[in-house]
């Protein structure tokens, strides 16, 4: 079954002690992103990923990071979490369709991260 | 820059009624238009697309005309039925941006 796979699912923690969010996908997909979702401003961009060792900022990058090692894996990194990062977290993945241009999103279940 | 505008929801309707979710967009180029459903508890997933104007995207009894002389993308229903009862996203997707852009997103309750 084709998927995108966020692990975990819900987690709350405290301000400064890191965490990953990892997402998986098995489609074979040259692009991923991770998108925060918080009420009333829908889903923003924090990173994507165009293929292995490409990633670039999305428009609210500051304080996170992200590795693309493997092209089927994309963590989402969070070195010193602070509150106003409590939100819900989704990995999505696509094929690249050329001239910086993506197709349908999959995405993952969500993680939902509260930062005390 | 590119972006997207949809009504502000929630929208109330009961079952069998007809629903209208108005989308609209900004884009430089010849964008991908998206209809994204988010239900309860879950991710979103794709409804419907059209990737270039006049095209009409359409699913599960949905539909949604790329309209570019209004730049619109407006969402359509003839009958709702209660397990429409979600949260709907208009998206674009514009060549050179690598990204989807999202309206804010409606949310729809369907009363029995």
């Amino acid at each position: 079954e084709a998927q995108v796979t966020q692990n975990p699912r819900y987690l709350i923690t405290v301000t400064g002690k890191k965490l990953t969010v990892t997402c998986s996908q098995n489609m074979n997909h040259e692009y991923m992103s991770w998108y925060r979702q918080d009420p009333g401003l829908g889903l923003r961009q924090i990173y994507y990923s165009m293929n292995v060792e490409v990633t670039d900022k999305g428009d609210v990058p500051e304080g996170y990071k992200v590795s693309r090692k493997e092209k089927r894996n994309f963590p989402l990194i969070l070195e010193s979490p602070s509150p106003n990062q409590t939100s819900l977290y989704f990995c999505a993945s696509s094929f690249y369709l050329g001239q910086g241009s993506t197709g349908e999103l999959f995405f993952g279940e969500g993680s939902r991260l509260t930062v005390l | 820059g590119n972006s997207v505008t949809q009504m502000e929801g929630p929208v109330t309707l009961s079952e069998e009624a007809f629903l209208t979710i108005n989308c609209t967009y900004t884009a430089t180029g010849y964008p991908s238009l998206f209809w994204y459903v988010q239900y309860p508890g879950e991710g979103l997933q794709l409804l419907l697309k059209a990737t270039k104007a006049d095209d009409k995207g359409s699913n599960k009894g949905f539909e949604a005309t790329y309209r570019k002389e209004t730049t619109s993308f407006h969402l359509e229903k003839g009958s709702v039925q209660v397990s429409d009862s979600a949260v709907y996203f208009c998206a674009l997707s514009d060549t050179g941006g690598f990204k989807t852009i999202f309206g804010a997103g409606t949310r729809l309750f369907v009363k029995a």
